[in-house]
């Protein structure tokens, strides 16, 4: 199957700096990427979809100023938590849409890990 | 609104039993997932079910997806130790693809 990439995979940061978290479509053009955030024994919560080439959809009750989505190509997202505070603690994941296959499935990248101090 | 429900949320299972977990959700919907997440991992693709009646199978597992019923089932086979994880089956509806997550039901299979 196709591969997403997301680097890195584990950032500790202390309170009030900014996080950048790549994620990458390997082999394919992902025209939308999501990213997602999940805490401890819970489910994967939405938090934005990237269409490249335009802004960031935002779900309702996600800070658009302080989580900067950036989709600058059509195999390359961004997510910038800017001044993190230890609630962000989470593990963030994004995920691809491959729409060039009659299967349309979504491909999730390994996964971010954020520890704020 | 779109909601998924599944059922159970938790399992715990001997290797060799069969068992059935269920999804439902709230509004029509083109697309049906299942997915299997690894403790500390994330996401492994395992089915997409695009239209009613679609039925898919791969080694113990096997999907099925009834729109009618908006109801789509995992069944396992003769369960193994391996297939313990967390199973979600998300769906999306309309252009915009996003996927809803229900709870997720952690498999456990015990020896």
């Amino acid at each position: 199957g196709a591969v997403v990439s997301q680097h890195p995979s584990w950032v500790i940061c202390k309170s009030g700096t900014s996080v950048k978290i790549e994620c990458r479509s390997l082999d394919f053009q992902a025209t939308t990427m999501f990213w997602y955030r999940q805490f401890p024994k819970q489910s994967l919560m939405l938090m934005a979809t990237s269409n490249e080439g335009s802004k960031a959809t935002y779900e309702q009750g996600v800070e658009k100023d302080k989580f900067l989505i950036n989709h600058a190509s059509l195999t390359l997202s961004t997510l910038t938590v800017t001044s993190a505070h230890p609630e962000d603690s989470s593990f963030y994941i994004c995920s691809a849409r491959d729409g060039g296959t009659t299967q349309e499935t979504q491909y999730f990248g390994p996964g971010t890990r954020l520890l704020v101090l | 609104e779109l909601k998924v429900e599944q059922n159970p949320l938790f399992l715990s299972m001997q290797e060799g039993k069969n068992y059935t977990i269920y999804c439902n959700y709230s509004t029509t919907s083109d697309r049906l997932y299942w997915y299997r997440q690894d403790p500390g991992k994330s996401l492994e693709s395992l089915f997409v079910l695009l239209s009613n009646g679609a039925v898919k199978q791969e080694g113990r597992l096997m999907a099925s997806l009834d729109t009618k019923a908006r109801l789509s089932t995992l069944h396992i086979t003769a369960a193994v130790h391996d297939l313990s994880a967390t199973y979600f089956c998300p769906n999306s509806g309309g252009s915009n693809y996003k996927l809803t997550f229900g709870k997720g039901t952690l498999l456990t299979v015990n020896p």
